[in-house]
């Protein structure tokens, strides 16, 4: 069956400094692979999604940047944290086309 | 601006009672999806309606979509506490690979035992 690992559970980080969060995924092959990030009250907004190795489709400008660099691995980044990067992140998966979404624990990420 | 968007936004109700949540959309779709969430957790699919289908039920659970009023209900019956989470609709606009979800600002339910 197929598994989504997504660490650390929280993170809390001071302003400016960089960021990585790591998602994998086990039991697939050539998933879509997603990353949102939901604010209180708010929804989720997606941020990146990757349909396949290396390439990545950014949906909001903004501090962060993903990279894909293996078929089940997908990396959330930032170079230097804002405040405003404080949130909830989801990672997700899902087969090609019009298929449900699998979801993560999630990161509670908080700056400082 | 939301393509979905829930309503009520929160939802008290008895166990045992029936739990209907909406949803209403802009924009054509290719599907629609409803999750659920558990506080602090990832979502969990419950149930896809693609738009040529009018009903699904799943368990206890049964969706509707009207495509003409560009709405849809989640029905949860005999409701219990477990229940008690935040559920969201998504709506997918585009077909194969360019497929992306876009998801309401959720439902809070909570089910008094």
């Amino acid at each position: 069956s197929q598994t989504i690992h997504q660490w650390p559970a929280t993170l809390v980080q001071p302003v400016g400094s960089p960021l990585s969060l790591e998602c994998t995924v086990e039991g697939t092959s050539n998933p879509n692979l997603y990353w949102y990030r939901q604010a209180a009250g708010r929804g989720l907004q997606l941020l990146f999604y990757s349909v396949g190795i290396g390439q990545i489709s950014s949906e909001v400008p903004q501090n962060l940047s993903a990279s894909r660099p293996q078929d089940r691995q997908f990396i959330l980044s930032s170079k230097k944290l804002l405040l405003s990067d404080s949130g909830f992140y989801l990672c997700a998966w899902s087969l090609q086309g019009n298929s449900p979404l699998h979801f993560g624990n999630g990161t509670r990420l908080t700056v400082t | 601006s939301q393509q979905g968007e829930e309503d009520p936004q929160a939802l008290s109700i008895q166990e045992g009672e029936n739990a209907t949540m909406n949803c209403s959309y802009k924009t054509s779709i290719n599907n629609l999806q409803w999750y659920r969430q558990n506080s602090g957790r990832g979502l969990v699919h419950l149930i896809l309606i693609r738009s040529n289908e009018r009903e699904k039920h799943s368990g206890r659970l049964r969706v509707t979509l009207d495509t003409s009023k560009k709405s849809s209900s989640l029905l949860i019956t005999a409701s219990r506490a477990a229940d008690t989470a935040s559920y969201f609709c998504a709506t997918d606009l585009y077909t194969g690979a360019n497929s992306k979800l876009t998801f309401g600002k959720g439902i809070t339910l909570s089910v008094r035992p």
